[in-house]
């Protein structure tokens, strides 16, 4: 069984410019959630999409947004990009809503120069 | 004060000994309870849940949750070399998989 594939893995934009993001979950999951992930703030929670509804939001700008498709399939985006954006973006897929059990792609490390 | 709290580390376990690694949360209606490794270089994969108050064992792992005292931890027996990483906490709510990580703890079991 696949894993969880994120595109592209590695990229670098400039200040301002938008990007997007890919994430394949697991054949059969549902959920969907994105965690960004820095050295300074950790691990923390962007949004979860399950059937191509956001069902929850972390304490991110409008900046971020996402959506997911009916395969599942998400995308997230980020629009007019900071510096402070330097990160690795992590796509986790469920097999359920609330189960908490997430599969974890590798990610994709954005640098913002 | 963070929501979840963990000590950063870094851990040193000789090897075959028991890691013992805690967690506190400040969120009392927080329902379910993870833990992560992160090898370095590598996403977090999960390694135990727990959602009542007690131990919970796997393999070499044990989890304790109390949530009285806002309590989680992590005991990993004989220690082994591939177990060196980054072990996140993580809590989660209420509906949905949002989960809030703590900073982790890096343990480094020496042969």
């Amino acid at each position: 069984k696949a894993g969880v594939t994120q595109t592209p893995r590695y990229l670098i934009k400039t200040r301002g410019q938008q990007v997007t993001l890919s994430c394949s979950p697991i054949s059969g999951h549902r959920s969907v959630s994105w965690y960004q992930q820095t050295p300074g703030q950790g691990l923390q929670f962007l949004f979860e999409y399950f059937s191509e509804t956001q069902r929850n939001k972390g304490n991110f700008p409008g900046r971020f947004s996402g959506r997911q498709f009916s395969n599942s399939r998400s995308e997230m985006n980020v629009s007019t990009l900071e510096l402070g954006d330097s990160a690795l973006y992590l796509c986790a897929s469920s097999s359920d809503y609330s189960t908490g059990e997430l599969f974890f792609g590798e990610g994709s490390r954005l640098t913002v120069l | 004060q963070k929501e979840v709290e963990q000590n950063s580390g870094p851990l040193s376990v000789p090897e075959g000994a028991i890691a013992s690694l805690n967690c506190t949360y400040s969120d009392r209606g927080s329902q379910s309870f993870f833990w992560y490794r992160q090898y370095s270089g590598k996403s977090p994969e999960l390694i135990m849940f727990i959602y009542s108050n007690g131990d919970k064992e796997d393999g070499r792992f044990t989890a304790q949750l109390n949530k009285a005292s806002q309590y989680v931890s992590l005991l990993i027996r004989d220690s082994q070399p591939s177990d060196s990483a980054t072990y996140l906490c993580a809590v989660n709510r209420a509906a949905g998989n949002k989960l809030t990580f703590g900073g982790g703890t890096r343990v480094l079991v020496k042969p």
